[in-house]
Formats: structure tokens, sequence, C-alpha cells
């Protein structure tokens, strides 16, 4: 089974509809984070959260916020969707060790919003 | 522009050919991490280098952080097909943040 598991792994919306992306993890990790891809522009962080009372914003929060509801789940939500939301969303965890930041992703949620 | 860049932006070779994906920052990298990427899918973590001059390998895949700790290079020997995908750096570039830069991608595709 999947370390980090994200649902839907596709979805497509219309815009000005709210629409939540979930992410759930078993590798018992503390860290987790919510990036965007989009072609040519790498993986951007949207947010982050380092316990279940820990939540920062990234490079590009706008739009979007997030829920930490427990260790193993982080979800993130676009309130209102909007076309330039259209990318691929991408969940990781990290153990956050010592000087070890290394993240293991999931599956990732290929996102459309008409 | 981007605080971590990756050249070349895209790359195609023979089967059975060496190639060489270079990752450089402005700023001391405390930190750096290889992921690769099939098309449309998650990133899987491949190696991280921590100490200037260190050096990583699996399998056919090597990878090396200068002594300065501002470039890594990633080099695959004997190309095969299975190697093709996106191979991204990403960076901790600012002391144990817990939070990664990443580089714009390096996409290879090995023709049999």
């Amino acid at each position: 089974d999947a370390d980090v598991t994200q649902t839907p792994r596709n979805r497509i919306t219309k815009t000005g509809k709210r629409i939540m992306l979930e992410c759930s993890q078993t590798k018992g990790h503390d860290r987790m984070y919510w990036y965007r891809q989009d072609p040519g522009l790498g993986l951007q962080l949207i947010y982050y959260s380092f316990d279940v009372k820990d939540i920062n914003k990234g490079e590009i929060s706008d739009g979007y916020s997030v829920s930490r509801q427990a260790q193993a789940k982080f979800s993130l939500s676009l309130e209102s969707a909007i076309p330039n939301q259209t990318a691929l969303y991408f969940c990781a965890t990290s153990p956050g060790t010592g000087w070890r930041n290394e993240q293991f992703f999931g599956p990732g949620t290929r996102l459309t919003v008409l | 522009s981007q605080e971590l860049e990756q050249s070349p932006q895209s790359l195609i070779v023979q089967e059975g050919k060496n190639l060489t994906i270079n990752c450089t920052s402005s700023k001391t990298l405390y930190g750096l991490y290889w992921y690769k990427q099939k098309y449309g899918e998650g990133l899987i973590f491949l190696m991280m280098l921590q100490k200037g001059g260190e050096e990583k390998s699996h399998e056919k895949i090597t990878a090396k952080l200068d002594e300065k700790k501002q470039q890594s290079s990633l080099h695959i020997t004997a190309s095969q097909p299975s190697h093709a995908g996106i191979y991204l750096c990403g960076a901790d570039t600012n002391s144990n943040t817990g939070k990664l830069i990443f580089g714009q991608g390096t996409t290879l595709q090995v023709k049999p």
C-alpha cells in the first residue's frame, strides 16, 4: 500500500466552486506539505505543517487554505476555484529528523478548473 | 529567476549513452535531493547529498555535490528506456528550515 495517498486523483470543476483535496500518510511523519506543479515551473510550495498545531504559508498561498486534521491527514481547499489553479497538486511528508529533510510524495491530483 | 537552476531543460539520448544533468544554486546547499518523476505521476526520491565533495550511487545513477556546495550533478551511465522521465533537484538553502526549493526539472527521453 502507498505510504502517501491523495484523493481524488483527477478532478474537473467549474470556476467559483469550492473544492477539497485530501492527503493521508502512513509514514508517521510530522511534517506535511502541499505543492502545485505547472509545466516548466517546477514545484511551488502552497502550505506546510510541522505538526497538527502548526500551519505555515508557502510561496503561493493566496486562494488556498489548509486543514491539518491529524498527524496523518492534511487537506488543501480551494475556496473559489479559478482557471489558473489548473495544475498538478502534490502532497509530501518529511521525517524532519536532524538535518535530513528529504520529502516523500503522493501520486498527485490533476485538477482542471473550467 | 529560479533560485535553483537545472540544465539542460530537456535531453534526448540514444539508449546506452551516458548523460549528465546539472543543478546550480547561488546559495550554499545545506542539503540536495534528487527526484525522478514519470509524466503525470508522483516524485520518487533517489538520493540525498549533504557534504561538500560527497558522491552517491544507486544502480547506474551517480550524484555528486561540489566542494563549494553550490552545484550538484546527476550522471546516468549506459542509459536505458527505464531512465526516461523528469529529474528534479530539490534543496534546502537556508539552514534546515524544513522547506525545499525545487529546480524546474529536466525531461529525459531515451531512444531505443
